[in-house]
């Protein structure tokens, strides 16, 4: 059973730049979920996708969009990088909408953006 | 409303036991408990529900007092292999985004 599969795992930019991390969910998974931790500290929640639709949001700007396709893949967009983006970039995938209030989360490993 | 971890760090050698605690200030729905190796996906390991459960598997249990908002992490007869970051992940409605603390390291020795 394929678990939770992140793309690229390494990436380098520099500021300005725009840069797209992509995500497959775990078999079954029909929500992605994104999160961003930088070095020491816990994941911070980006944003939800679920029927291909933005759903929740965290307190990130404008500049943080992403996409979610019909096979539940996703797509995390960010434009104008700044210095302060690096970090490592978390997908996580869950079972259900609303009605999995359980919310348990399986994460992929990642992908590691660093800012020049 | 991040929730506070405590110990930030523990070293402990195999045979050894450890709590891990983390306390929100806002009443929650659950708690989610998942631990990270270097390099590595978070591994989700347990969840628990208000209602004040406690529960575990193999040596790791972890419980949940609704009333002070607080979850406790129990690793006992601690191996090599429990060695990484442990974060807990409060839910305060139910399917609500999780918010993590900032971790404990935890290094396991021979």
């Amino acid at each position: 059973d394929a678990g939770v599969t992140q793309s690229p795992t390494h990436l380098i930019k520099t500021r300005g730049q725009q840069v797209t991390l992509r995500c497959s969910p775990k078999s079954g998974h029909d929500t992605v979920s994104w999160y961003q931790q930088a070095l020491g500290q816990g994941p911070q929640f980006i944003f939800q996708y679920y029927e291909e639709e933005e759903r929740q949001r965290g307190n990130f700007p404008d500049r943080f969009s992403g996409h979610q396709f019909p096979n539940y893949s996703s797509e995390l967009n960010v434009n104008a990088l700044l210095l302060g983006d690096s970090a490592l970039y978390l997908c996580a995938s869950s079972l259900g909408g609303t009605v999995n209030a359980k919310n348990i989360q399986y994460f992929g490993a990642g992908t590691r953006l660093s800012v020049l | 409303q991040q929730p506070v971890q405590s110990p930030q760090a523990v070293i402990l050698r195999e045979g050894e036991d450890a709590v891990i605690n983390c306390s929100s200030s806002k009443a929650l729905y659950s708690v989610h408990w998942y631990r990270q190796k270097h390099g590595e996906a978070p591994v989700f390991l347990m969840i628990l529900l208000k209602g004040g459960e406690q529960k575990g598997h193999d040596k790791i249990s972890a419980s949940f007092n609704e009333k002070k908002q607080q979850s406790s992490l129990y690793l006992t007869a601690s191996q090599l292999s429990y060695s990484g970051t442990y974060f807990c992940g409060t839910d305060s409605k139910g399917n609500t985004p999780l918010v993590f603390g900032k971790g404990t390291r935890l290094s396991v020795i021979a």
